[in-house]
This record gives structure tokens, sequence and C-alpha cells, in this order.
């Protein structure tokens, strides 16, 4: 089993309907929890981070951490269909410096 | 500012051929590591740094060499290869330190066939 387990989708949306997208992981050790985004034939960039449970609102983005259940989510209200791209959960235990474990991303589209 | 630059964006082997990946990055980024994405798979840890002459093995180092000999560059050496690394390699840096203060950056990926 792998540690961070992401539904690879394929999502499509309509253009303004609110997207969910989720990751579950094993390790309890985790502490740091991000989202990056990943347009086809580029690098991922890092969209939201989040440190230990808690919320965290971006503009239309907004990333969840529940530690009890670990369970992490990414929202994103009023998609575009500029929002349609891969979107990876990555995690780090404390101290690990950039040495992520990455979700098996899920690709979104949004239609107009 | 150029962030993180790989080379080639494409390549084609035959098995049992060898080749460097090139990575460099001018951000003075202590951290620098590969990885590689297949499908269903996500981004998988090869290889890492965390300066100049440091560096450890990630998840799936087998087949793989990387050395660090300045903060710039950190170039990745398939020694024999082999159709099970077609993949996506990408280079990521970051200042040395977890959380926001210090996210990856990465390069836009070197595309490689083994065939």
């Amino acid at each position: 089993q792998k540690e961070v387990e992401q539904d690879p989708g394929p999502l499509s949306v309509p253009e303004g309907a609110i997207v969910s997208l989720n990751c579950t992981y094993s390790n309890s050790a985790f502490q740091y929890f991000m989202w990056y985004r990943q347009y086809s034939r580029k690098g991922p960039e890092l969209l939201m981070y989040t440190y230990s449970s808690g919320n965290k609102e971006d503009g239309r983005f907004t990333a969840q951490v529940d530690k009890s259940s670990k369970y992490i989510s990414l929202f994103i209200r009023d998609s575009q269909p500029s929002d349609s791209a891969t979107y990876l959960c990555a995690m780090s235990p404390y101290n690990q410096g950039g040495k992520l474990i990455f979700g098996q991303g899920t690709e979104l589209s949004v239609k107009p | 500012n150029a962030g993180v630059t790989q080379t080639p964006k494409f390549q084609v082997l035959k098995t049992g051929q060898s080749m460097t990946l090139q990575c460099a990055q001018d951000m003075n980024h202590e951290y620098m590591s590969w990885y590689r994405q297949d499908p269903g798979m996500g981004l998988r840890l090869i290889h890492y740094s965390v300066g100049a002459g440091i560096t450890d093995q990630g998840e799936v180092p087998n087949g793989y060499n990387v050395s660090r000999s300045t903060t710039e560059d950190f170039p990745l050496r398939l020694l024999s290869a082999a159709p099970s690394q077609t993949s996506v390699y990408f280079c990521a840096s970051s200042r040395w330190g977890s959380g926001d203060n210090s996210p990856l950056h990465f390069g836009n990926g070197t595309r490689l066939t083994v065939t």
C-alpha cells in the first residue's frame, strides 16, 4: 500500500462548479501538506501549503487537513477552464526538507 | 531568472546505453532532487542532495547515480538504460527546510524513452 493515495480521476466538471480533490495517507509523521498543480508537459508548481491540521484559503482555493482521519482536501470554487491540470498532493514529515511524498495526481478538466 | 533548467527535453536510448540528464538551478538552493513520474504512480524520489558533496538515495535509486560537485548542478546518470526507466524525469530544488518558506521548484522535465 502506498503511503499516499489519491484518486487519479480523470475528473470533468462544467465551468463554475465546485471541485473537491482528496488524498489519504498512512504515515502519522507527516506534518506538512501541499498541493501542486501541473499543466501538461510542465513541471509541478506549488499551489497551497498547510502545516498540521486546519484550513487555509487563497482566493478560490481552500486546503483542509484532518490529521485525525489522515485525510487532506483541496476545494476549488467557481472553477475555470484555466484550472484544467493535474493536481498532486504532497506531504512531508517534520524537518525532512524537500523530501516530499506525492500522491498519484488527479487530472481535472473544466469544460466551458 | 531561469529557475531550474533541465536538458535535454527529450531523449531516446537503446537498452544498455548510458546517458546523463542535466539539471541546473540559479536560485542558490541547497536542496536538489530528482523525481520520476509514471502514469498511476505519481512522482517518486530517486536521489537527493542537501549540499555540494552530499547525496542520498530516495525511494527508487536503483540504476541511477548522482553527484553534486557545485551548488548549481545536480546531474542524474543512467548507467545501463532499461525499458523500465522509460519515464518523465523532473529535477527540483529548494532552500533546505520544511514548509512554505522552502517550496520545491521544478524544472519542466526530460522525457526519456528506452527501446
